[in-house]
């Protein structure tokens, strides 16, 4: 168990919809990341945010969004869903900015849009 | 940006070591080098990370030569449980490429 948790794991949506999927960083870990993983694919790297504010953007659209609370946990909001944004999304987390942070990963929420 | 270098996949048979070379030509003065691992439908798990010399952990090791270029990770007597996609990364946060994963390599554990 990685400590991080993301919410839903599963989501079915239909086309032009908006959805917003969650995730808990482990405790004590202050950046967030977002990646997004369709069938076959590698892990794209969508943003990252470290203590609330936005640090490292991606290739992420402008569809997309994303923010981190307060308490730490964010939000990655995906609005006109389109087909072709099924896919795993994972949110990591990691202690700080500095060299040598790992990377820890949550299992991910599948998308699927019908 | 550091780019990585791997095979694309890679067959072993249960009991033996395995040993998953990445090219990174490129490195930075400041950058590490992390090995993930990832079965299907999970997210990458942190195996392993080193900046020089030989790193060795409950799972693996890490083989990092003088020059930097390269990185091998060793899997020492795999199981079909290591059967996976791994993922070598180079990089630091202050030139971005540890978010970015490559394609990996696919490891394929056969009985």
């Amino acid at each position: 168990d990685s400590g991080v948790t993301q919410t839903p794991k599963h989501l079915i949506t239909a086309t032009g919809q908006r959805v917003t999927l969650r995730c808990s960083p482990r405790s004590g870990d202050l950046s967030v990341y977002w990646y997004q993983q369709s069938l076959d694919q590698g892990l794209q790297f969508l943003i990252q945010y470290y203590n609330g504010e936005e640090r490292a953007k991606g290739n992420i659209l402008e569809r997309f969004s994303a923010q981190q609370f307060p308490d730490l946990h964010s939000e990655l909001n995906l609005s006109s869903l389109e087909l072709g944004d099924s896919a795993l999304y994972f949110c990591a987390s990691s202690v700080e900015l500095g060299t040598g942070s790992p990377l820890h990963f949550g299992n991910g929420t599948r998308l699927t849009v019908t | 940006l550091a780019k990585t270098t791997q095979p694309i996949s890679m067959d072993s048979y249960e009991g033996q070591e395995v040993n998953i070379t990445c090219s990174h030509n490129n490195i930075a003065t400041n950058d590490y080098i992390t090995w993930y691992q990832q079965f299907p439908s999970q997210g990458p798990r942190f195996i392993i990370q080193g900046y020089k010399t030989k790193v060795t952990n409950e799972v693996a090791s890490l083989f990092i030569p003088a020059d930097r270029k390269s990185s091998t990770l060793s899997l020492p007597r795999v199981s079909l449980s290591d059967t996976a996609v791994y993922y070598c990364l180079v990089g630091d946060v202050y030139n971005f490429n540890k978010f970015y994963f490559g394609s990996g390599t696919k490891l394929n554990v056969k009985p």
